[in-house]
């Protein structure tokens, strides 16, 4: 089993649906999580922390259940320009300690 | 100017060629990373370092070498390239569990 899991997609939503990803981790010891955004061939970029009790930035949400493993990325309103691929990050102890899953496609349509 | 610079860009060499690829931030971060990554495949880990006189071998250090020449720099070399080694390159800079992220080389090796 990969240490961290995502559905490879790709999601294709028309513009203004809301769309949930979801991300599982393996190690029950993993720390923090965060979730990235990385464009075509482009580097990624900290899309937000995931903290236990859920957060919310504008239109993202995200939140982690550590009894089932798994963090989630809600996005609500889905623009044009939120097309891209969402990479799910776990931390598992130390600063070298992390894994990066392998992304998932969303794909906004007009 | 872009905080993580990476160069170059893009590169194309042949088998057994020595390549350096070079990595320089403005952000003031004692932590560095190099990562590769490959279609279908998260993000992975080659070497990191901690400051300047820390260098630690990632998840597939071999065939690869890095040098920490300052707070600000920190190179990979291919010391004889090889055909697995064409991927997508990314430098990084670490403050606490946030990772930032240089634009990329694409290397191709022939």
């Amino acid at each position: 089993r990969k240490e961290v899991e995502q559905d490879p997609g790709p999601f294709n939503v028309p513009e203004g649906a809301t769309v949930a990803f979801n991300c599982t981790y393996s190690n029950s010891a993993s720390q923090s999580f965060f979730w990235y955004r990385q464009d075509c061939r482009k580097e990624p970029k900290l899309l937000m922390s995931v903290y236990s009790s859920g957060n919310e930035d504008g239109r993202f949400t995200a939140q982690l259940n550590r009894a089932s493993q798994y963090i989630s990325l809600l996005i609500r309103d889905s623009k044009l320009s939120d097309s891209a691929t969402y990479l799910c990050v776990v931390h598992s102890g130390g600063y070298q300690k992390v894994t990066f899953g392998t992304g998932t496609k969303l794909q906004v349509i007009p | 100017d872009a905080d993580v610079t990476q160069t170059p860009r893009n590169r194309i060499t042949k088998t057994g060629k020595r390549i350096m690829l070079e990595c320089s931030q403005t952000k003031g971060h004692d932590r560095m990373y190099w990562y590769r990554q490959d279609p279908g495949l998260g993000l992975r880990l080659i070497y990191y370092s901690f400051d300047v006189k820390d260098i630690n071998k990632g998840e597939i250090s071999d065939g690869y070498s890095v040098s920490r020449q300052a707070q600000a720099k920190f190179s990979l070399s291919l010391e004889s390239a090889i055909p697995n080694q064409t991927a997508l390159y990314f430098c990084a800079t670490g403050l606490n569990e946030k990772l930032f992220f240089g634009s990329g080389t694409q290397l191709s090796v022939l």
